[in-house]
């Protein structure tokens, strides 16, 4: 059975750091691209990023670029989403999610982890 | 490429059809594999979205055949027919044609 487990979310300050994690299980992880979606409270979806199988390639919204940084360790089955300069705006459940090789549709997620920036 | 859903919310009587339309800005059409790089998914109150459908009309495993997606280059649409008590979601289309990928804004059904 897949599995997606993400943690890291909490309270921030504006200006803050936060990383979040999701471990991932029950597929063969390093032959998955892997995705972040958010959903601001009572909002709709909003892709985030997505990272190659390999690394060799990440993707970024607009809206995060330059502050955002995904990254991965295929060996501990596990992706990441690096968030800098933090703004109130990204208040949201960040939801990590499998794509179906070798395109992008995700297949599968997690249950979200909840990011808050407020002063 | 901006995705577009239409209505914003619907409501359907039990047993009834509920039919819900997205738009993308330019097409999401590979004219070489002919294939729709489009999605639907569904996600009730408090849960994680759920895939429906890929490559605009390809039901994922599990999926009730009450669902079906049709539609080509910029014109998509969600017909669920028969509609059961456990359908009352958010239903939202997304492309995956080009980076960054995309959602509508979502489409609420409801019972009538």
């Amino acid at each position: 059975e897949v599995q997606l487990l993400e943690s890291g979310g909490g309270l921030v300050q504006p200006g803050g750091s936060l990383r979040l994690s999701c471990a991932a299980s029950g597929f063969t992880f390093s032959d998955s691209d892997m995705t972040w979606v958010r959903q601001a409270p009572g909002k709709g979806l909003e892709w985030v990023s997505k990272i190659y199988f390999n690394s060799a390639k990440t993707f970024y919204a607009d809206s995060v670029k330059g502050r955002f940084t995904i990254s991965r360790d295929n060996s501990k089955n596990t992706v990441y989403l690096q968030m800098n300069s933090l703004r109130v705006e990204d208040t949201a459940v960040y939801y990590c999610a499998k794509e179906a090789p070798p395109t992008g549709w995700s297949d599968h997620w997690g249950q979200g982890t909840l990011v808050t920036v407020s002063s | 490429i901006v995705m577009t859903q239409s209505p914003d919310s619907l409501a359907v009587s039990l047993g009834e059809r509920a039919t819900i339309n997205c738009r993308s800005s330019q097409s999401v059409l590979y004219s070489s594999n002919h294939r729709n790089y489009l999605a639907w998914y569904q996600q009730k109150p408090g849960q994680s979205p759920k895939l429906l459908i890929y490559w605009a009309s390809t039901r994922q495993s599990g999926v009730p055949d009450r669902f079906s997606g049709s539609g080509s280059g910029t014109e998509f649409t969600l017909t669920i027919s028969n509609l059961q008590s456990e359908d009352v979601a958010v239903y939202y289309c997304q492309q995956y044609h080009e980076t960054p990928y995309s959602f509508g804004q979502g489409t609420r059904l409801d019972f009538k």
